[in-house]
């Protein structure tokens, strides 16, 4: 079955403190790893696709990277508006039509 | 090009009642899911369709059914609602199977 782990739960950083959130996955055949930004009360929002292992995409503060076990989401000097829970979703060849997501990390940055 | 929508955004059900939610998406996409989010899950998929005329079951089908009479348009229904069916409701589309699903604004439903 396939499986993914977001960590953590909830990080809370202050205005300009870097850091990284962790999506780790057991999956037959990955085909992609997605990951969404979802504000309170509104649905997911498509930030990036990563399909294979050492691929990296940037969008402003954030960046995302693949290995074969994990995926890293770096935001770097964060803002008070990056705050969102961030989403990952895995698709195998399986079952290329469905996306496996993580329970998500609450990301909170103060000014 | 509003992407994907949802009717309704909020509805309260007492249980045994039914109702429909109703996705639409402007992006011509052949692909078209119903998730549903629940405090501390993943979101879960519970029917997705691949074209027009087409449905199929997801991971959490039962007590739900769906349509896809139009290409634009993919109906959830709920025949007999149940507490457990309390939940936030998600629609998403793609134009393929391996590309990107973009989400609509959500349902949220309580049955009471």
């Amino acid at each position: 079955e396939d499986q993914v782990t977001q960590s953590p739960e909830a990080l809370r950083l202050q205005e300009g403190e870097s850091s990284s959130l962790n999506c780790s996955y057991t999956v037959s055949g990955l085909r992609g790893l997605f990951w969404y930004r979802q504000d309170p009360g509104k649905g997911p929002e498509f930030l990036f696709t990563l399909y294979s292992a050492g691929e990296e995409k940037e969008k402003e503060r954030l960046k995302a990277t693949l290995t074969k076990k994990e995926s890293f989401l770096h935001i770097t000097a964060p803002k008070p508006e990056d705050s969102a829970t961030y989403l990952c979703a895995v698709q195998t060849g399986r079952s290329n039509y469905k996306l496996t997501f993580g329970k998500g990390t609450l990301l909170t940055v103060n000014p | 090009n509003a992407g994907v929508t949802q009717t309704p955004k909020f509805r309260v059900l007492k249980t045994g009642q039914s109702m429909t939610l109703l996705c639409a998406q402007d992006m011509n996409h052949e692909y078209m899911y119903w998730y549903r989010q629940d405090p501390g899950m993943g979101l879960r998929l519970i029917h997705y369709s691949v074209g027009e005329g087409t449905t199929a079951k997801g991971e959490v089908p039962d007590g739900y059914n769906v349509s896809r009479l139009k290409k634009q348009n993919f109906l959830l229904g709920l025949e007999s609602a149940a507490p457990s069916q309390t939940s936030v409701y998600f629609c998403a589309s793609s134009r393929s199977a391996q590309e990107t699903q973009y989400f609509g604004p959500g349902t949220r439903l309580l049955v009471l």
